[in-house]
C-alpha cells in the first residue's frame, strides 16, 4: 500500500489561476519535502516541513505556498499559476532530516496554459 | 557551494551490457552519497546510499562506490536487464545539512 499519496496526479491550470496540490502519507514521518522535477534539472526543493502548522523555505520557494496542517498532510500552493511553473511535482517524507530515506509519492503533472 | 554533477544525460545499452555511471561532487563537509531510481510513471526511490569513502554499496546488482581523492561517485551494474531501464540520480547529503542536492539524473535505455 502506497505510503505517500498526491492528488491530483495531472492537472491543466490557466495562467492567474490558484492551484493547489496535496500530499498524504501515512509513514508517520515528521518530515515532508515538495520538489519540482523539469527536464535536464533533476528535482529542486521548493518547501519542506518538520512539524505541523510549520513551514520552512527550500532552493526555489517564490511564487509557492505551503501548509501542513497536521503531520500526514502537506500542501503546495501556486497563487498565481505561471506558465513557467509547468512541470513535475513531487511530495517526499522522511522520518528525519540528516541521513534518512525520503519516500516520495507519484508525482503530479501540473500544465499551466 | 555544494553541488553534484551528472554528466550523462542518456546511455543506451544492450541487454546484459555492463553499466557505468558516473557523478562527481563539490562540499566542504562529510557528505553521504546516494543513487535513486525512477521508473516510469513513479517517484524516485532510494537504491543505494554509501556513507563512507571508498565502501562499497550494493543493492539489487547494482553497485556504488565514492572516492574522496577525485570527488567522484558512480554506479555500476555487471549485467543490465530490460526492467533496469528507468532514470538513475545520484544525490548528495553533507553531513551537517538537511537537504539532498541532486544531480540532473541518467536515462538509462536498455535495447531488447
Amino acid at each position: 500500500e502506497a505510503a505517500v499519496t498526491q492528488s491530483p496526479r495531472s492537472k491543466v491550470a490557466v495562467t492567474g489561476g490558484k492551484v493547489t496540490l496535496s500530499c498524504h502519507q501515512t509513514n508517520n514521518h515528521d518530515y515532508m519535502y515538495w520538489y519540482r522535477q523539469d527536464t535536464g534539472h533533476g528535482l529542486r526543493l521548493i518547501h519542506y516541513s518538520y512539524v505541523a502548522d510549520s513551514t520552512e523555505k527550500g532552493d526555489i520557494p517564490d511564487g509557492y505556498k505551503a501548509s501542513r496542517p497536521s503531520q500526514e498532510n502537506f500542501s503546495l500552493i501556486l497563487e498565481l499559476a505561471s506558465l513557467s511553473q509547468t512541470a513535475v511535482y513531487f511530495c517526499a517524507s522522511s522520518a528525519g532530516a540528516l541521513q534518512d530515506t525520503q519516500y516520495f509519492g507519484p508525482g503530479t503533472r501540473l500544465l499551466v496554459l | 557551494g555544494d553541488s553534484v554533477i551528472q554528466m550523462q544525460g542518456q546511455v543506451t545499452l544492450s541487454e546484459n551490457d555492463f553499466l557505468f555511471i558516473n557523478c562527481t561532487y563539490s562540499t566542504t563537509g562529510y557528505p553521504t552519497l546516494f543513487w535513486y531510481v525512477q521508473y516510469s510513471g513513479e517517484g524516485p526511490q532510494l537504491l543505494l546510499q554509501v556513507t563512507t569513502a571508498n565502501n562499497k554499496g550494493s543493492s539489487r546488482g547494482f553497485e556504488a562506490t565514492y572516492d574522496k581523492g577525485t570527488t567522484s561517485f558512480h554506479l555500476q551494474k555487471t549485467s543490465v536487464q530490460e526492467i533496469d531501464s528507468a532514470v538513475y540520480y545520484c544525490a548528495m547529503r553533507d553531513g551537517g545539512n538537511y537537504q539532498l542536492i541532486w544531480g540532473s539524473g541518467t536515462k538509462l535505455i536498455i535495447k531488447p
